[in-house]
């Protein structure tokens, strides 16, 4: 496909339930961020990746929360043990070289119970 | 720190007029400016960016947006709105001199085209 995909499009877990979120970014992007959003709120950036590498994770709100992108393709956004206020929507966008614009996926909406 | 301020929670324009939504940012040296849409359900898509030179810039769905550096501006603008305009916007800013480009968004503005 031409976008950003991700998987699933909706979780419900209950509390206390690990999950795993995935990111398919655009092919050939080297850029690939994370951002977490609110019910009525913007989003916010979460961690980056630059083809393996991660670079920034301080927005992770919580030692839970864990991202990979192991081959510099799909990366993947793991939270331990969630807790109700980990609801939220899990936006991916990914950017070529040189590009400043961030193409999103359509998210992941999680709900914790 | 870099922000960006959406004073209007909602904006409510009647098809075939005007419609502007705006965006006031504050980051330390010169932006990269950035305005999303997001229907219901959809991850935010891309209208338009101002990086440098002109401070028009035309987007998307005939959409438009003017960088004013006095005024920290870079509000959204259609000369004749559509029904199918109805959605959520964004505004986002980063610097000019980041490594990476972390964008930081708007709480949003919810613009509504009464047909």
């Amino acid at each position: 496909g031409a976008g950003v995909s991700q998987s699933p499009r909706y979780k419900v877990a209950k509390r206390g339930q690990d999950v795993a979120l995935r990111c398919d970014p655009i092919s050939g992007h080297v850029s690939l961020f994370w951002y977490q959003q609110a019910l009525g709120q913007g989003p916010e950036f979460l961690t980056y990746f630059q083809n393996e590498a991660q670079l920034d994770k301080s927005g992770l709100p919580s030692d839970r929360f864990f991202a990979e992108r192991p081959e510099g393709s799909v990366s993947t956004l793991k939270i331990q043990r969630t807790q109700q206020e980990d609801s939220a929507v899990y936006l991916c966008a990914s950017s070529g070289t040189g590009d400043e614009t961030q193409y999103f996926g359509p998210g992941t909406r999680l709900l914790v119970l | 720190a870099q922000s960006v301020a959406q004073p209007e929670d909602q904006v409510n324009v009647a098809e075939g007029n005007p419609l502007t939504v705006k965006c006031t940012y504050s980051v330390s040296g010169n932006p990269y400016l950035f305005w999303y849409v997001q229907y219901p359900n959809r991850g935010l898509q891309f209208l338009l960016k101002y990086i440098t030179g002109d401070n028009l810039v035309k987007g998307s769905y005939g959409f438009e947006a003017e960088f004013n550096k006095s005024q920290t501006s870079f509000h959204l603008k259609k000369p004749s709105a559509l029904v199918s305009d109805s959605a959520l916007y964004f505004c986002a800013v980063r610097p000019m001199n980041s490594g990476y480009s972390t964008l930081t968004f708007g709480k949003g503005t919810m613009l509504l085209v009464s047909p």
